[in-house]
């Protein structure tokens, strides 16, 4: 119940497509939803997160959809550049004591 | 100035010793966390520090231990190091939001 399941492990996309991770969770009191972007050598560090009260958050290229009834988030990245190619890590928490559950992440490949 | 810091950034060091990391931010934040990260990515969560009080303490080996002087301040100290301690180790913190904000990591390297 405390798992977060990310999917997919890897993925290649071209410059320009659009990059779709999704993780799904079984635990209905998560009310915390995050993306961490990890660039190698570095530490994660967040990206985009949203709450269960909204379907949808956009920053940018970088856009989160949650399914609260599928219990199921993703991140999709609009005109993926290579640039973007990290690893990318969904997490869940809830209420205060903000411990992360965490996905095992995906390691996006953008090819120019 | 460099939010969350650890040191050294890279130990090289061989089976059976005993190391230190060094965390260190300037954020003001109340919470710390230790965590592991595999050759294959995952982030295993290892302790939690909330003012210098532990209150996560994952299911690691008693031979690592954190210690918190300071709120500003998490080490990990780890006894009789063995091969599978290889990884790379990232300090972060956290203030009331749920935002962690990562160090750049210690790539420990046992032989």
């Amino acid at each position: 119940q405390q798992q977060v399941k990310q999917s997919p492990q890897s993925l290649i996309v071209q410059k320009g497509g659009i990059s779709i991770i999704n993780c799904a969770y079984e635990n209905t009191a998560f009310d915390y939803f995050p993306w961490y972007q990890q660039f190698p050598g570095k530490g994660p560090a967040l990206l985009i997160a949203i709450r269960p009260d909204v379907s949808e958050k956009k920053e940018g290229r970088f856009t989160i959809s949650f399914n609260k009834s599928a219990k199921q988030f993703s991140l999709h990245i609009m005109d993926s550049q290579p640039g973007d190619s990290a690893t990318y890590f969904c997490a869940a928490s809830k209420g205060s004591n903000y411990q992360l559950i965490w996905g095992a992440g995906t390691k996006l490949i953008i090819k120019p | 100035d460099t939010a969350v810091s650890q040191t050294p950034k890279y130990l090289v060091t061989q089976m059976g010793n005993d190391k230190s990391i060094k965390c260190e931010q300037n954020l003001g934040h109340d919470t710390m966390y230790w965590y592991k990260q595999d050759s294959k990515k995952f982030l295993k969560i290892m302790f939690s520090y909330n003012n210098k009080e532990l209150i996560i303490n994952e299911t690691v080996p008693n031979r690592f231990s954190p210690k918190s002087p300071d709120k500003a301040h998490l080490n990990l100290h780890i006894n009789s190091l063995e091969l599978g301690d290889s990884a790379v180790y990232f300090c972060a913190s956290s203030e009331y939001s749920e935002t962690q904000y990562f160090g750049p990591g210690t790539r420990l390297l046992v032989l």
